[in-house]
């Protein structure tokens, strides 16, 4: 009964491959997040969904590109993937984009580029 | 855009004592301020969080600040222990159209047995 599920959980990759991470959540959310989490544990938002449709695009370098079948699936997908991509990334979901909604996260996918 | 800064970046304390994290935030039409804790590996989750109506919000050993005008809000840990160490992560979000809270940059707390 996990509301917000991603995988992998774990991802080791070499340096020009692609690769994704997928998303589900089980909330009834109209909103997705992904967020990246470095190694100084910054969260930093990437991109947002609401009800499938692109609402926020962060500065994130275009071979990120997020996918939403649904609203209730969000997916990731990285294309040529660089040393610097190593990182968690956290996908979220909330009720709506209103104010005072709370942001459930996944469990995180452990990207590391070799 | 809305800009949280939070201090202090690492905080360590000795089991039973208290802790403070604190942090400020730039716009002024910002009107929740959540709380997150995230512990060693694990995903982030909402322990408490406070609307721009009220002062001050309490749960158990956990307590939370807010001074509109000075555009500053605390967290507030009394009688630590050390299952309290994380990464704790303060975020403002603003009242109407979408918004997407803005999260500090965190704060290690370290708990001391």
């Amino acid at each position: 009964d996990t509301a917000v599920s991603q995988t992998p959980k774990y991802l080791v990759t070499q340096m020009g491959n692609d690769k994704s991470i997928k998303c589900e959540q089980n909330l009834g959310h109209d909103t997705m997040y992904w967020y990246k989490q470095d190694s100084k544990k910054f969260l930093k938002i990437m991109f947002s969904y609401n009800n499938k449709e692109l609402i926020i695009n962060e500065t994130v370098p275009n071979r990120f590109s997020p996918k939403s079948p649904d609203k209730a699936h969000l997916n990731l997908h990285i294309n040529s993937l660089e040393l610097g991509d190593s990182a968690v990334y956290f996908c979220a979901s909330s009720l709506d984009v209103s104010s005072g909604n709370t942001i459930y996260f996944g469990e995180g996918s452990w990207l590391t580029v070799v | 855009g809305e800009n949280v800064e939070q201090h202090p970046s690492t905080l360590s304390v000795q089991e039973g004592d208290s802790a403070v994290i604190k942090c400020t935030y730039s716009d002024s039409a910002s009107n929740y301020f959540p709380w997150y804790k995230q512990e060693l590996g694990k995903r982030p989750q909402l322990i408490i969080d406070i609307r721009s109506n009220v002062g001050e919000k309490k749960d158990q050993r956990i307590a939370v600040t807010l001074n509109k005008t000075a555009k500053h809000f605390s967290l507030h840990i009394t009688e630590t222990q050390p299952e309290d160490s994380a990464v704790y992560f303060c975020a403002a979000s603003r009242r109407g159209g979408s918004y997407i809270p803005t999260f500090g940059r965190g704060t290690s707390l370290i708990v001391h047995p």
